[in-house]
């Protein structure tokens, strides 16, 4: 079945360590998307791609990068200036962001905690 | 900038009550409306969009949501509810025009129902 897979689904990071969160698509879906949801917030953008070897900063990019090497592949660093890294992540698709009737498909999140 | 409103942080209903989730959003321009349902461990799924014509959507499961374009306003219905659609669901808003950061998300709102 064609899906969006995030991995891990939980993980843990010790102050000062970059981490890197896993998201590949079989969707074959041109634009990506990562995003953070904390309580009581929703879901803030961090990053998008709208196409391979381009990505773009969303709402609140800092602390975090990404890459856009391959087109099923889009990973998320959260890096030691992230300052409260702790939360959920999501990651997302959808066929292309200019076809902006198309509805996004998400992955299963990453929970991401700090020891 | 952009943004979505939720009326409720957290909806408590009995089985077989009906509910209205509040939805509305700040932008003048066209939009399309979508809202995402997420079930306790799992990710977010589509429940219904709207893009144009007929402002009343039937999604899944018997939501159905109403686009009012004078009030800014996508309510979420559902006639009589089920203990299985214990949840947070999602109001999101596609800016059209907007490429890229195109999809602003409310905050949420949780149901929870009693057998």
């Amino acid at each position: 079945d064609g899906g969006i897979t995030q991995s891990p689904k939980y993980l843990f990071r010790k102050e000062g360590q970059n981490v890197t969160l896993s998201c590949e698509q079989n969707l074959n879906h041109d634009a990506m998307y990562w995003y953070r949801q904390d309580p009581g917030q929703g879901l803030r953008l961090i990053y998008y791609s709208q196409i391979v070897n381009d990505f773009q900063k969303g709402d609140i990019a800092e602390g975090y990068s990404v890459s856009r090497e391959k087109k099923e592949s889009f990973p998320l660093t959260v890096t030691s200036a992230q300052k409260n890294p702790t939360a959920f992540y999501l990651c997302a698709s959808s066929i292309d962001t200019r076809a902006v009737n198309q509805p996004q498909h998400f992955g299963d999140g990453t929970r991401l905690s700090i020891l | 900038a952009q943004s979505v409103s939720q009326h409720n942080h957290h909806v408590i209903l009995s089985e077989a009550a009906s509910l209205e989730l509040g939805c509305n959003y700040s932008y003048g321009g066209t939009v399309n409306l979508f809202w995402y349902v997420q079930y306790p461990g799992q990710h977010l799924q589509l429940l219904l969009k709207y893009f144009s014509g007929d402002p009343l959507v039937k999604g899944i499961k018997g939501f159905e949501a109403e686009f009012i374009k004078s009030k800014f306003s996508f309510n979420l219905r559902k006639p009589s509810v089920q203990w299985s659609d214990t949840a947070e669901y999602f109001c999101a808003v596609n800016l059209l025009g907007n490429y890229g950061q195109n999809f602003v998300f409310g905050p949420g709102t949780r149901l929870s129902v009693l057998p």
